[in-house]
């Protein structure tokens, strides 16, 4: 299995608090992404980074921020949690951008009440 | 607007049955295909992925076909197994940089003893 954690696996906070998830990876991988997956939308990009410092967004990037400073860190960011962001959070890796699949993390359940 | 449909939602079959898998999706100019399986509580795993210059791909038990032309991929199970129970997902790349992958929403396969 890919070197991949995800913290916290569960998490549940109140509307308006801020929420950072962690992804961390050992593989040394260039590029990494942040999914939620909810029910009768399949998976949803909400950001990507393509290298240190070097991020962009995806298809659901309003009321999130990402940041990698290190080759093995994205964290993602919600800075003031609503109700419309409980889901379930999942990182990926992967070596290459369009020729290798992705790698996933076991997911962050987050609710936010 | 490239779309990307599984059918049938849910799947069931006795031990032993080989089956067939289905993605379909709207938009033929693709990079690849892509198809993962998800277990309950975890995170995907890749199991195939198939370049759009490519027919088929084979792991194990496992191969997945492309026709593009007709917007097509299907999963093939030969012998199937109780361990195979999971929800299976196709993606399709339409920038060939995993940024853009296009989700379904899977097929729930159940292998019963």
């Amino acid at each position: 299995d890919a070197g991949i954690t995800q913290s916290p696996r569960h998490k549940v906070t109140e509307t308006g608090t801020p929420v950072t998830l962690r992804c961390h990876q050992t593989e040394n991988h260039r590029y990494m992404y942040w999914y939620r997956q909810d029910p009768g939308h399949g998976l949803r990009l909400i950001h990507y980074s393509y290298g240190v410092k070097d991020t962009d967004k995806g298809e659901v990037s309003d009321g999130y921020s990402v940041s990698r400073s290190k080759t093995e860190d994205f964290l993602l960011t919600l800075e003031s949690a609503t109700s419309s962001q409980t889901s379930v959070y999942f990182c990926a890796i992967s070596e290459a951008s369009g020729t290798q699949p992705q790698h996933f993390g076991d997911g962050t359940r987050l609710s936010i009440l | 607007k490239q779309e990307v449909t599984q059918i049938p939602a849910a799947l069931s079959v006795p031990e032993g049955e080989n089956l067939v898998l289905n993605c379909s999706f709207t938009d033929s100019a693709i990079y690849n295909l892509q198809w993962f399986r998800q277990d309950p509580g975890k995170g995907l795993t890749s199991l195939l992925l198939i370049q759009s210059s490519q027919r088929e791909q084979t792991s194990g038990r496992l191969n997945a076909s492309l026709d593009k032309s007709s917007g097509r991929s299907t999963l093939y199970i030969a012998a199937s197994q109780p361990g195979d129970s999971a929800t299976y997902l196709c993606a399709v790349d339409n920038a060939g940089n995993n940024r853009k992958l296009i989700w379904g929403l899977g097929t729930s396969l159940a292998v019963n003893p």
